[in-house]
């Protein structure tokens, strides 16, 4: 299986901060790659594809970059609604896995 | 919109097999190429456990072996997830979800906690 590692666990930000979420795979996946924001008790919600594709009625204060097997998740501004786990996912090969998750919280 | 919701016991005894439904709402299954099923727990976190393509063909996740089946209804309205032999490290909250382009978890249910105890 490809192993997907994300640092940090915790981040702890202000509202307005940049923010940054690595996410590194164990073997080249080209830029199959998701990253999802998760809220306490809801399902988790398609926020990034193809590594920086933006999803529709994503907030243009996203974005996702990398390729082969770095990548990362910029908040450029952060905004209370923004406080939630986030996790990154690849697709490149069968099972897809999800990297263990970044908890965004209130400093 | 297409809605999915999962329904099915949230308590299941250990060797028992865990039953989960996910009804589609606002749509048909034939409308889209995949459906998946994933779970979560504290421990493990994100684990994608299987798919089916509206023609009946399935992916499964190799931890599981033999253990998964995932099927579609008759009705096309719901895909049902099947998990035999299970133990306390099934207990999760499990989600139905829609995949987009053949790989993309773009629409996925409230989940469904389920515990599995005596």
């Amino acid at each position: 299986d490809i192993q997907m590692t994300q640092s940090p666990s915790t981040l702890s930000a202000s509202v307005g901060d940049r923010v940054t979420i690595t996410c590194r795979a164990s073997e080249s996946i080209n830029n199959w790659l998701a990253w999802y924001q998760q809220k306490p008790g809801k399902a988790p919600r398609l926020l990034i594809y193809k590594a920086s594709s933006l999803e529709s009625g994503v907030p243009s204060r996203f974005s996702g970059s990398g390729s082969g097997t770095e990548f990362t998740l910029t908040v450029s501004s952060l905004q209370p609604d923004d406080f939630a786990a986030y996790y990154c996912q690849q697709y490149y090969g069968y099972p897809w896995t999800f990297g263990q998750g970044t908890n965004v919280e209130i400093k | 919109q297409v809605q999915l919701q999962e329904s099915g016991p949230g308590l299941v005894k250990p060797s028992g097999t865990l039953s989960l439904t996910c009804t589609v709402s606002g749509g048909s299954i034939s409308d889209y190429s995949w459906w998946s099923w994933v779970r979560q727990t504290p421990g493990k976190g994100l684990e994608w456990i299987g798919e089916i393509y509206h023609g009946g063909r399935t992916n499964y996740n190799p931890s599981l072996g033999s253990r998964v089946t995932i099927s579609i209804d008759q009705s096309r309205t719901q895909f049902s997830l099947k998990l035999t032999s299970v133990t306390a490290a099934d207990t999760a909250v499990y989600y139905c979800a829609r995949v987009r382009g053949s790989y993309l978890l773009d629409s996925w249910g409230p989940g469904r906690p389920v515990t599995v105890s005596s």
